[in-house]
């Protein structure tokens, strides 16, 4: 079973610019969750699909939006840029085994912004 | 609120010695806990969810409701056990609040 891909696996940007990530669930799975890593902040969950719907959302600002297409492939996307952003962009599909559940991760996006 | 503190940032022991990683969570209900680690330049994986009460690596972690904690353990540290180690709890499908994580370091 191919595990969570997630693409680009780096990116530059440049401040005021936008990006979109992208994740691809493990097959079957429809719940499609997105963090940031930082040193200083360390996990912090973004937001939340299941089934094309956003489930749970974090504390950040609107410019950090998400979307989820009907084969559950997920996109985010970050848009006027700040230093900030500068992360890893965690992705992780989920599901539901004997009534708890798991989450697999992706080896995430590196964002850079300059 | 929902929370998950991990006390230490570091813990450096000796290869053979016990290891302990603090973990303390908040949270009104019954908790889905788990361990993750994150090994150098890999991904995060699951090491341990307290549902199951396995043993994965040697390591063991046991829920105490009465002191809201969920430590992880192992008697005999090894080389290959180090790294960062996230204590996570889980909100709402899925949504995982972490811990700021412990970095583990087991010297020869």
């Amino acid at each position: 079973k191919a595990g969570v891909t997630q693409t680009p696996r780096y990116l530059i940007k440049t401040r005021g610019q936008q990006v979109t990530l992208s994740c691809s669930p493990i097959s079957g799975h429809r719940s499609v969750s997105w963090y940031q890593q930082t040193p200083g902040q360390g996990l912090q969950f973004l937001f939340e699909y299941f089934s094309e719907t956003q489930r749970n959302k974090g504390n950040f600002p609107g410019r950090f939006s998400g979307r989820q297409f009907s084969n559950s492939r997920s996109e985010m996307n970050v848009s006027t840029l700040e230093l900030g952003d500068s992360a890893l962009y965690l992705c992780a599909s989920s599901s539901v085994h004997r009534g708890y559940t798991e989450a697999f991760f992706g080896q995430g996006t590196r964002l850079t912004v300059v | 609120a929902q929370r998950v503190t991990q006390p230490e940032k570091l813990l450096s022991v000796f290869k053979g010695a016990p290891v302990e990683l603090k973990c303390n969570y908040s949270y009104s209900g019954s908790p889905e806990l788990f361990w993750y680690v994150q090994y150098s330049r890999q991904r995060l994986q699951l090491l341990l969810r307290h549902i199951s009460r396995e043993s994965i690596k040697g390591f063991t972690a046991d829920l105490n409701k009465g002191e809201t904690s969920f430590h992880l353990k192992k008697p005999f540290a090894q080389e290959e056990d180090s790294a960062m180690y996230y204590c996570a709890l889980n909100n709402q499908g899925g949504k995982l609040i972490f811990g700021q994580g412990t970095e583990l370091s087991v010297k020869p």
